[in-house]
C-alpha cells in the first residue's frame, strides 16, 4: 500500500506557482520522499527526491517539513505542459532502494 | 532517443492466449521494472530485477504472469491463459541500480487489450 495521502485533484493558473502537498505520516528515518509526474499517455517522469533538507532542481521545488511527516512540491511558474498527475512517492533507502510504490497521486490542471 | 523501449505498443488478443511483452532499458542500466496501469489508477508494481535475477516479484498477481531477463538487459513479461481483467497498460522502467537514489526512467507502455 501506498505510505502518503495527496488530494484527488488540484487546479492551478498559468504562471502562478503551483503548490502540491503530500502527509506521509508513517515515514521512517531512511526513507525518501520522491515526486513523479504522467502526462496523459506516457509514462512517468522523475521530478525531485529529498531526505531531510529541501530540494531545488530546474524543474521544482520540495519542501519537508521538519518532523518529515508532510512535504509539498512546488512548480513556480505552472504551464500548460504541467497538467498531469502528480505522485508522491515513499521509498526505502539504501540497497533497500528498489521499488516505487504509487497511490492515486494528484491530477493537476494548469488552465490559461 | 537512447530511453527505454516497449514493444509492442498496443496489443489485442482474445481470452485465454498467450501475449509477450518486451522491454529494452537504457543501456548499462542493472535495475529493471515492471508495472501495470489500469485506467484511472497508479501504476501497480510487479516485478524488479537487479541483473538477471528477480529482486522482487512480489507483485506478480498469479502464477500467469512471469518476466525473464536471461542476460540481463532486455525482459520480457509472459501473461499465459490471458484475462480480460489483465487490460493494462504496461509499464517497464530502468535505473543504474537499485538503491534508493536511482531515479527511475520510464518506457511509454505497452498496451494490453484482452477481448
Amino acid at each position: 500500500d501506498a505510505k502518503t495521502t495527496q488530494p484527488t485533484s488540484m487546479d492551478c493558473a498559468e504562471g502562478r506557482a503551483a503548490n502540491l502537498p503530500c502527509n506521509h505520516s508513517t515515514i521512517s528515518g531512511n526513507e525518501y520522499v520522491y515526486w513523479y509526474r504522467q502526462i496523459h499517455s506516457q509514462g512517468p517522469q522523475y521530478i525531485i527526491h529529498g531526505l531531510k533538507n529541501n530540494e531545488t532542481n530546474e524543474m521544482a521545488s520540495l519542501i519537508i517539513t521538519e518532523d518529515r511527516k508532510s512535504s509539498t512540491l512546488i512548480l513556480p511558474h505552472a504551464t500548460l505542459r504541467d497538467t498531469a498527475v502528480y505522485y508522491c512517492i515513499v521509498r526505502a533507502g539504501g540497497n533497500q532502494g528498489g521499488k516505487l510504490i504509487f497511490g492515486q497521486g494528484t491530477e493537476l490542471s494548469v488552465k490559461p | 532517443g537512447a530511453g527505454v523501449s516497449q514493444t509492442p505498443s498496443n496489443k489485442v488478443t482474445e481470452k485465454g492466449k498467450y501475449v509477450e511483452l518486451r522491454c529494452d532499458p537504457i543501456s548499462g542500466h542493472t535495475a529493471l521494472y515492471w508495472y501495470r496501469q489500469s485506467l484511472g489508477q497508479g501504476p501497480e508494481f510487479l516485478i524488479y530485477f537487479q541483473g538477471t535475477g528477480a529482486a522482487d516479484d512480489s507483485g506478480l498477481p498469479n502464477d500467469r504472469f512471469f518476466a525473464v531477463r536471461p542476460e540481463g538487459s532486455v525482459s520480457t513479461l509472459k501473461i499465459q491463459r490471458t484475462e480480460r481483467g489483465d487490460s493494462a497498460v504496461y509499464l517497464c522502467a530502468s535505473s543504474t541500480s537499485g538503491r534508493s537514489t536511482g531515479e527511475l526512467f520510464f518506457g511509454e507502455g505497452s498496451r494490453l487489450t484482452v477481448l
